[in-house]
């Protein structure tokens, strides 16, 4: 497509209940990054994609946080056993090299 | 310029007035710098970047300026439109690194 889509926009999901967000990146990028934005605060780097080699989770906070790119192109971020402090937007972005392009993020609330 | 915390820094302009947006970054390998505007509800939205090759590079109504002797990054926006209120984030990498490190940005208010 145009642009970086996720899916889905918004999702509210009870405490202990595993979510997946997914991330559509643009077209012939082979970085794909995942990020997540608490109220009010910057963009925390979580996973890092490109091409065929090991992702990057050193920004991931903990093991029930994980994150697969399937054939160089679509991602998806699992989180399991959701918390109260996991919710915020999850935003994905893609880039070619240079000028990540976001997306419009998934707002993630756990109740 | 921007911190790190749970209140913004705001910036309050005229419409049609100039704004100056600063940032000072911590990491001084850091070789790539970009500059982007996030709307309510929306993601972040590229407005211009910079190499650490450069000190200056313009674009529509926005320019960039890297200062790399006190790690000081600005955006000016001409002529700021009330479209312009956002909140508005700097963001460096470090050479080699693959990852953007954000700041929690600055928000500008413009007033019709």
């Amino acid at each position: 497509g145009a642009g970086v889509s996720q899916s889905p926009s918004n999702k509210v999901t009870e405490k202990g209940k595993d979510v997946e967000l997914r991330c559509d990146p643009i077209s012939g990028h082979t970085a794909l990054y995942w990020y997540r934005q608490s109220l009010g605060q910057g963009l925390e780097f979580l996973i890092y994609f490109q091409g065929n080699s090991a992702p990057d989770k050193s920004g991931l906070p903990s093991d029930r946080f994980s994150a697969e790119r399937t054939g160089g192109s679509v991602s998806t971020l699992t989180i399991q056993r959701t918390q109260q402090e996991d919710s915020a937007v999850y935003l994905c972005a893609s880039s070619p090299s240079y000028g990540y392009t976001f997306g419009s993020g998934t707002r993630l609330t756990v109740v | 310029g921007e911190s790190v915390g749970l209140h913004l820094p705001t910036l309050s302009v005229q419409e049609g007035d100039n704004s100056i947006i600063n940032c000072a970054y911590s990491n001084s390998a850091s070789d790539y710098f970009i500059w982007y505007k996030q709307e309510s509800g929306k993601g972040p939205q590229f407005i211009i970047d910079i190499r650490s090759n450069m000190d200056k590079r313009q674009g529509q109504r926005v320019t960039v300026l890297l200062n790399k002797t006190v790690k000081h990054l600005s955006l000016q926006i001409a002529a700021t439109q009330p479209g312009d209120s956002a909140v508005y984030f700097c963001a460096e990498r470090g050479a080699g690194a693959n990852n953007l490190f954000f700041g929690t940005g600055t928000r500008l208010t413009v007033i019709p």
